[in-house]
């Protein structure tokens, strides 16, 4: 099976940073990728889907990139309100799995 | 506006079973895949299983294959997990969640805790 990986953990970061999270798959999947946003007692929430497409009522400040292994979460420009763990996860065949998060926290 | 509503979590002993529900509203149920996906007290997201539109074809982590059984009843809007033999690593908040396709998923209900504990 397909193993997904993420960096980093977690990371610290002010207002209008940029910030961006890498994630890894241990084949090739395509563009079948998802990023998920977990907010502190929430419920998670899909950001993008197909690597780079943005779910319909998401800021344009996050934004993804990439294809077949490698792929990256980017935020151009850090709010308080995305204080959260992020989440991608491989979509291409199951089993549908999730990597093991990034916690973004404001410093 | 689409919901989801789980219910059915609760205590249960090692060994025991509980059977999930999720009824849905705001969208033709029947035209889209549904999944389960839980997470451990403090841990991250899982996914547990898969069901699609018609109900013909499913799909499990090897976490709980043999033992869980997902299913969909399209006249009532509802989705079901029987989890039978079940273990402490089991407990964690269950979410139903609606699939625009097979495996993503863009609506998400506000989950049920199932605790496996003697």
């Amino acid at each position: 099976d397909t193993q997904m990986t993420q960096s980093p953990s977690s990371l610290f970061a002010s207002v209008g940073d940029r910030v961006t999270i890498t994630c890894r798959a241990t084949q090739d999947i395509n563009n079948f990728l998802a990023w998920y946003q977990q907010k502190p007692g929430k419920v998670p929430k899909l950001l993008i889907y197909a690597a780079s497409m943005l779910q319909s009522g998401v800021p344009s400040r996050f934004s993804g990139s990439g294809s077949g292994t490698d792929f990256t979460l980017t935020i151009s420009s850090l709010q308080p309100e995305d204080v959260a763990t992020y989440y991608c996860q491989k979509y291409n065949i199951a089993p549908f799995t999730f990597a093991p998060g990034t916690k973004v926290d404001l410093k | 506006e689409v919901q989801l509503l789980e219910s059915g979590g609760g205590w249960v002993q090692p060994a025991g079973s509980l059977r999930l529900s999720c009824a849905a509203s705001g969208f033709i149920f029947g035209s889209y895949a549904m999944s389960w996906v839980r997470q451990a007290p403090g841990k991250g997201l899982e996914w547990v299983s898969t069901i699609s539109g018609s109900g013909g074809t499913t799909y499990y982590a090897d976490s709980v294959k043999g033992r869980f059984t997902i299913s969909r009843d399209n006249s009532k809007n509802t989705q079901h997990l029987q989890m039978n033999s079940l273990r402490a690593e089991d407990t964690a908040v269950y979410y139903c969640a609606k699939g625009p396709g097979t495996g993503r998923f863009d609506y998400w209900g506000q989950g049920i805790l199932v605790t496996v504990s003697s």
